[in-house]
């Protein structure tokens, strides 16, 4: 199993550009999350999905993010346009229903 | 939510068992205790998860008080590979056993020779 693969690993980008993150879950789960890490707040709950469907966005911080899960094998969480303190590092993670959560190895963002 | 309190820090020798506690005193009946561990610069890592009996797996025990306010995540032979911070999380319980993961401080565990 290939666990949970995110792209870009890393990415650094200019303020006001658009950044987007990809994810894909482990075969078979059918939930998948979004986190944002930073020293100031931990880590953060964005946003999941439960079969494709966005349940819980109350943890996006405005409406420069946006994610979307087209098929049950991908995701992609936008930002749109970026400011410097989006800079962080991104987690995705997935699980069957109601199950433990198998994180990915993240994507560090720099936006200057 | 169910409110974990762990401590910030503990040290333990390489070889040794790491113990580490977690309050959950807000713990509601049917809630679970799940812990992670973050590895430097990797992503969280699911460990184990109770409800009330003790459990063990290939990588820890689980150790749940019998009025479920506090459990001990135990790595029986610590090795320098566990140095990580350590999370104990109870997920609400009306959005499914494991949904909403709520990471706090957790514990930074550092494993010495």
């Amino acid at each position: 199993d290939a666990g949970v693969i995110q792209s870009p690993r890393h990415e650094v980008t200019e303020m006001g550009q658009e950044v987007t993150l990809r994810c894909k879950p482990i075969s078979g789960h059918n939930s998948l999350f979004w986190y944002r890490q930073t020293m100031m707040r931990g880590l953060e709950l964005l946003i999941y999905f439960n079969n494709n469907v966005p349940i819980d966005d109350s943890g996006m911080p405005e409406d420069r993010f946006s994610a979307k899960m087209p098929n049950a094998s991908f995701s992609t969480l936008k930002i749109q346009p970026s400011e410097p303190r989006d800079s962080a590092v991104y987690f995705c993670a997935s699980s069957r229903t109601d199950r433990e959560q198998y994180f990915g190895p993240g994507t560090r963002l720099t936006v200057t | 939510d169910a409110k974990t309190t762990q401590p910030p820090s503990m040290d333990c020798a390489e070889g040794r068992a790491a113990n580490l506690p977690c309050n959950h005193s807000t713990i509601s009946g049917n809630e679970y205790v799940y812990w992670y561990r973050q590895i430097h610069s990797q992503g969280p890592q699911y460990i184990i998860h109770g409800l009330k009996n003790n459990e063990t797996n290939e990588m820890a025990s689980l150790i749940i008080t019998e009025d479920r306010k506090s459990s001990t995540l135990i790595l029986p032979h610590a090795t320098l590979r566990d140095t990580a911070v350590y999370y104990c999380i109870v997920p609400p319980l009306n959005t499914g056993t494991a949904s909403k993961l709520t990471f706090g401080t957790g514990t930074r565990l550092q494993v010495t020779l």
